[in-house]
């Protein structure tokens, strides 16, 4: 493979329910990020990681965790669904993210829908 | 706080020019991103800039004050398959991307 990858693409969960979306890159990138995208609201930062073994808060964290335990993957796991996460969601990664040319490269991303 | 302002929706004909435009207000600047997605699709990187000017690529160009925390992306020779959206996002002094709600181009023949 090459670039990122998500799983699984599309999801109908029941609220309540514990779901952990999958991240994972080749590109050997430092830095990665999960963003959830509305209509009519830009794509908003979740969660970050600079790199492997660290992470930081985004503008929307609650509600959301990650890990970053190396450097290929990045998982988001929702704890307890709630309908307002009803959202596409979006994994992307960069060489570094501290430096200001920070292109960023994105997954398919994952369709989620909580019921 | 942070903001930034796009267009929501533009139409153009196919084989014309269409300029869209980005105004931003963030806490520091390091640099400015245009992105395209189409419908269902992950966003791809356009072009970045980070110095006042005009940046060409082809049929596409991206010009950027930083004094008036101004860019737009220009959009020449326009085709059918440039129907999607254009988001701008500025890096911000964490070196995070802030964006915008973005811009649909609907081109028509």
């Amino acid at each position: 493979i090459a670039g990122i990858t998500q799983a699984p693409t599309s999801q109908i969960l029941a609220a309540g329910r514990r779901m952990t979306l999958r991240c994972t890159q080749d590109m050997r990138h430092n830095a990665m990020y999960w963003y959830r995208q509305d209509l009519g609201l830009g794509l908003r930062l979740i969660h970050y990681s600079n790199t492997a073994g660290t992470t930081g808060k985004g503008e929307v964290p609650d509600g959301y965790s990650v890990s970053r335990a190396n450097t290929d993957d990045f998982p988001l796991t929702l704890a307890s669904a709630v309908p307002s996460q009803t959202s596409v969601y979006f994994c992307a990664s960069s060489e570094a993210g501290t430096s200001a040319y920070n292109e960023q490269f994105f997954g398919p991303g994952t369709r989620l829908t909580v019921l | 706080g942070q903001n930034i302002d796009q267009p929501t929706e533009m139409t153009a004909t196919e084989g014309a020019i269409v300029q869209i435009n980005c105004t931003y207000q963030t806490s520091g600047f390091n640099g400015l991103f245009w992105y395209q997605q189409h419908a269902g699709e992950a966003p791809t990187f356009l072009s970045y800039n980070v110095l006042d000017g005009l940046e060409e690529k082809g049929r596409f160009s991206s010009f950027l004050s930083r004094s008036k925390g101004y860019s737009y992306l220009l959009l020449k020779e326009l085709q059918m398959k440039d129907s999607a959206s254009y988001l701008c996002a500025v890096v911000d002094s964490n070196y995070q991307l802030i964006w915008g709600a973005g811009t649909k181009l609907i081109i028509k023949p």
